[in-house]
């Protein structure tokens, strides 16, 4: 199973908002609503932010958002601050019944 | 409170095996699903496999299909998981993750365990 497909990094100044791409296959991505993202900060365990495409877990600042068109899944953040700047990662439910994570992205905070 | 606690950092010789556990509390241990998640430094996260607490079935990533186990202890409400015939390649932080019973992202972490293969 190949690592879902993200870019190396993003990057914004605070108050604006960027977009996190996430393309998989017809497998993975698109064939399920069971993507989740998540934030991790250097030496820390990650953090869900996201899953099932676009639920927002209890907790989870309503300045993050998901969505998903065919194969690709998108994490946006509106708002931009400087807590949160961190990697970000994708992941998905596979048709193997296995999970899948995305290669990670670098979100800087300009 | 709900949480996942793992045991500590190690370090093995190549060769060896290795053993990691997951002592989970706050919650109902068997009703939700455990995997295990692992970070080589400064790499991506990578999906083992998964466990079911309940009935202890398991799945496993084909990249480690015949070198990891998942076991758990149901009245110890602790899961394992154990990685054979170690490589260098298999330096790295080594994670479990609760997965949501309603959804499917994976909602409680432990706090990783270091793995360190060396000769």
């Amino acid at each position: 199973q190949s690592a879902l497909t993200q870019p190396a990094s993003v990057s914004g100044s605070p108050g604006q908002s960027i977009t996190i791409s996430c393309t998989g296959t017809s497998s993975d991505v698109g064939g399920y609503n069971y993507v989740s993202w998540y934030q991790q900060h250097p030496g820390k365990a990650p953090k869900l932010m996201i899953d099932d495409v676009s639920n927002r877990p209890s907790g989870v600042s309503d300045r993050f958002s998901g969505s998903k068109s065919g194969n690709t899944a998108s994490l946006t953040i509106s708002g931009l601050q400087a807590e949160d700047e961190a990697d970000y990662y994708c992941s998905s439910y596979t048709r193997s019944s296995t999970w899948v994570f995305g290669g990670g992205t670098k979100l800087t905070v300009l | 409170q709900v949480q996942l606690v793992q045991s500590g950092a190690e370090v093995k010789k190549p060769g060896a095996s290795m053993k990691v556990s997951c002592k989970a509390s706050g919650y109902t241990f068997s009703s939700y699903a455990m995997h295990w998640v692992r970070q080589a430094p400064g790499q991506r996260l990578e999906w083992m496999g998964w466990i079911n607490t309940g009935n202890g079935n398991t799945k496993y990533s084909q990249n480690f299909q015949d070198r990891v186990t998942l076991t758990r202890d149901t009245s110890a409400t602790t899961a394992y998981m154990e990685l054979s015939s170690l490589r260098s390649e298999d330096t790295a932080v080594y994670y479990c993750a609760r997965k949501k019973s309603a959804t499917n992202g994976f909602d409680i972490w432990g706090q990783g365990t270091m793995v360190t293969v060396s000769s």
